[in-house]
């Protein structure tokens, strides 16, 4: 099947420092991507999607000059969380759409200190 | 996409059945109802999803109710290994849409 491969699973950074994410789809070609955020025992909440070739649309509240998507090959989409601060630590999570379907990466935990 | 309610948390017995309801009362007629779970720290899993009719795979059955407000995914033998966060979500599945999490129900599976 489809797999969205996602990496690092984890990293620590000092704040004040960028920190990039990268979202592979290892078999198929994904032109939509989406990126989700996870904050301790709440659910997933959509950041942006990233479309192939074209700015990502991001949601409402989330800073797009802070969260810098780049989707430039249809296999690739990353986020880069810049100047980080210990209130970005969270989990975050890709997800790209295939035939009607979502595969989703495994997640990157990131912790700010 | 259509507002889905699912109760916070539930208990099973491994080996028992998990019976895990949805309400989707406000669905429209091309949406799918997708479920998805997520184990700890983890990113979500693909489980199953219908749009009207039964649905059976290797992990569950979905069955819609004939009006399709509300469903139920069903676990047959649930094991440990199932205690997760399930996700019961409507949408269009349209490539360009994205999926929209609720709180979903914490299902622990217990000896």
């Amino acid at each position: 099947g489809a797999v969205v491969s996602q990496h690092p699973s984890w990293v620590i950074c000092k704040s004040g420092t960028s920190v990039k994410i990268e979202c592979r789809s290892l078999d198929f070609q994904a032109t939509t991507m989406f990126w989700y955020r996870q904050f301790p025992k709440q659910s997933l909440m959509l950041m942006a999607t990233s479309n192939e070739g074209s700015k990502a649309t991001y949601e409402q509240g989330v800073e797009k000059d802070k969260f810098l998507i780049n989707h430039a090959s249809l296999t690739l989409s990353t986020l880069t969380v810049t100047s980080a601060h210990p209130e970005d630590s969270s989990f975050y999570i890709c997800s790209a759409s295939l035939r009607g379907g979502y595969t989703f990466g495994s997640g990157t935990r990131l912790t700010v200190v | 996409d259509a507002k889905t309610t699912q109760p916070t948390s539930m208990d099973c017995a491994e080996g028992r059945a998990a019976n895990l309801p949805c309400n989707h009362s406000t669905i429209s007629g091309n949406e799918y109802v997708y479920w998805y779970r997520q184990i700890h720290s983890q990113g979500p899993q693909y489980i199953i999803h219908g749009l009207k009719n039964n649905e059976t795979n290797e992990m569950a059955s979905l069955i819609i109710t004939e009006d399709r407000k509300s469903s139920t995914l069903i676990l047959p033998h649930a094991t440990l290994r199932d205690t997760a966060v399930y996700y019961c979500i409507c949408t269009d599945g349209g490539s360009q849409g994205n999926l929209i999490f609720g709180k979903g129900t914490k299902l622990s599976v217990k000896p």
